[in-house]
This record gives structure tokens, C-alpha cells and sequence, in this order.
């Protein structure tokens, strides 16, 4: 089945480590990638998006992604993390073959950074 | 201020008592949808709404039903709610189905 994956379900970090979270997704033609970020006890927020273009994409916070089409994927990155980062990543797809007008989420990766 | 607005943020309810959510958004979007949050599985969808009048299921619309007759609102219905509904709630809305989504403050819905 054609599917979204985040690959760490759980990540602890050190305040001032770098993050990468991965994503992948199975979907072919045309995509729009989304991170979204669900502080504790939250809604979820958009970080930061790719429609088309540079593929590099930079969001709020400090957070930047990656779009690599021949690998499927959009990985999250953040330099050097805060306490403050503490939450719930989703990465979401979609577009014209992720079945009608859905948006497809991922399971999310859950990340505490230790102060 | 542009938001999504959800009501009620929590509900406790039993086995068979309908009951309905209400989202109501103020942005003139025109895509709107309901998602269910539990635990390792992230967001799936339950309903979506292209326009007015025009609903279509997401991957989870069983034991729910939706209606969408105004613009702004799109109110999820459990007709006969089970345990297996006790979940967290979003509605979401966007410009159409390919922008971003700007999500409501969820509704955490227990049924016992």
C-alpha cells in the first residue's frame, strides 16, 4: 500500500545536537510535502512546505527540509536544537495520486530534548 | 484572527448517544476535513469536503457522517459512537486540497 514513513518514532536529543527526521513517502507524479509540528497538549502547526522549486526549503524556528525526488523522501533538519523543539513531527503528502484529494499523514516521530 | 474553531474541546460519552463536533472557520476556504490522532498511527483521515455540498470519505468514515451546507462549517455526526471512536479530533481547512492545512485545537472524545 502506498504509505507515508517516518522512519524514528522516537528521538532524544541533547539541547545543541543537530536533528534530522526522516520521511518517505511512496508516491508517484507530482507531490506536496508538508512538516507540521504538534507541541504538547496542541494543535498541529505548519513548519514548512515544498510545492515546487528550490528543493531545499526553509520553515520557522530554524527548521529546513530536503526534497529529493529519486529518493522519495523529505527529511527534517534543525542545526542545533532547544528545549523548546520538544514535540511531535508529522510529515504529510499529497497530490493528484494520493487517492482523490486526501492528504496523507505520516505516524510522526515524537522528539524530547533534554536540557 | 484566521482560525479554526472546534467545539467541545472534550467530551465524555456512552455507547450509542449521538453526538455531533462542531468546526466552523473563518477563512473562506474552501477544503475542509476531519482527522482521527491515536497513538503510533498519526492522523487518518475520516471525511473530507471539497465545496458545499460535495463530502467524500478518507480512509477511516465508518461509524462517521458529515455535512457540509455552509462554507465555513463541517460538523462531524457519530451516529451510534463505540469505544473503538475514543480518539482525538481535528478539522482542518485549507485554500483547496494541495495547500496547506490550518488546523482546529482538537477535540478529545472518550465513549465508554
Amino acid at each position: 500500500a502506498q504509505s507515508v514513513s517516518q522512519h524514528n518514532h522516537h528521538v532524544i536529543l541533547s539541547e545543541a545536537a543537530s536533528l534530522e527526521l526522516g520521511c518517505n513517502y511512496s508516491y508517484g507524479g507530482t507531490v506536496n510535502l508538508f512538516w507540521y509540528v504538534q507541541y504538547p497538549g496542541q494543535h498541529l502547526q505548519l513548519l514548512l512546505k515544498y510545492f515546487s522549486g528550490d528543493p531545499l526549503v526553509k520553515g520557522i524556528k530554524g527548521f529546513e527540509a530536503e526534497f529529493i525526488k529519486s529518493k522519495f523522501s523529505f527529511n527534517l533538519r534543525k542545526p542545533s536544537v532547544q528545549w523548546s523543539d520538544t514535540a511531535e513531527y508529522f510529515c504529510a503528502v499529497n497530490g493528484p495520486n494520493t487517492g482523490g484529494f486526501k492528504t496523507i499523514f505520516g505516524a510522526g516521530t515524537r522528539l524530547f530534548v533534554k536540557a | 484572527e484566521a482560525q479554526v474553531t472546534q467545539n467541545p474541546r472534550y467530551l465524555i460519552t456512552v455507547t450509542g448517544k449521538k453526538l455531533t463536533v462542531t468546526c466552523s472557520q473563518n477563512m473562506n476556504h474552501e477544503y475542509m476535513s476531519w482527522y482521527r490522532q491515536d497513538p503510533g498511527l498519526g492522523l487518518r483521515q475520516i471525511y473530507y469536503s471539497m465545496n458545499v455540498e460535495v463530502t467524500d470519505k478518507g480512509d477511516v468514515p465508518e461509524g462517521y457522517k458529515v455535512s457540509r451546507k455552509e462554507k465555513r462549517n463541517f460538523p462531524l455526526i457519530l451516529e451510534s459512537p463505540s469505544p473503538n471512536q475514543t480518539s482525538l479530533y481535528f478539522c482542518a481547512s485549507s485554500h483547496d486540497s494541495n495547500t496547506e492545512a490550518f488546523f482546529g485545537q482538537g477535540t478529545r472524545l472518550t465513549v465508554v
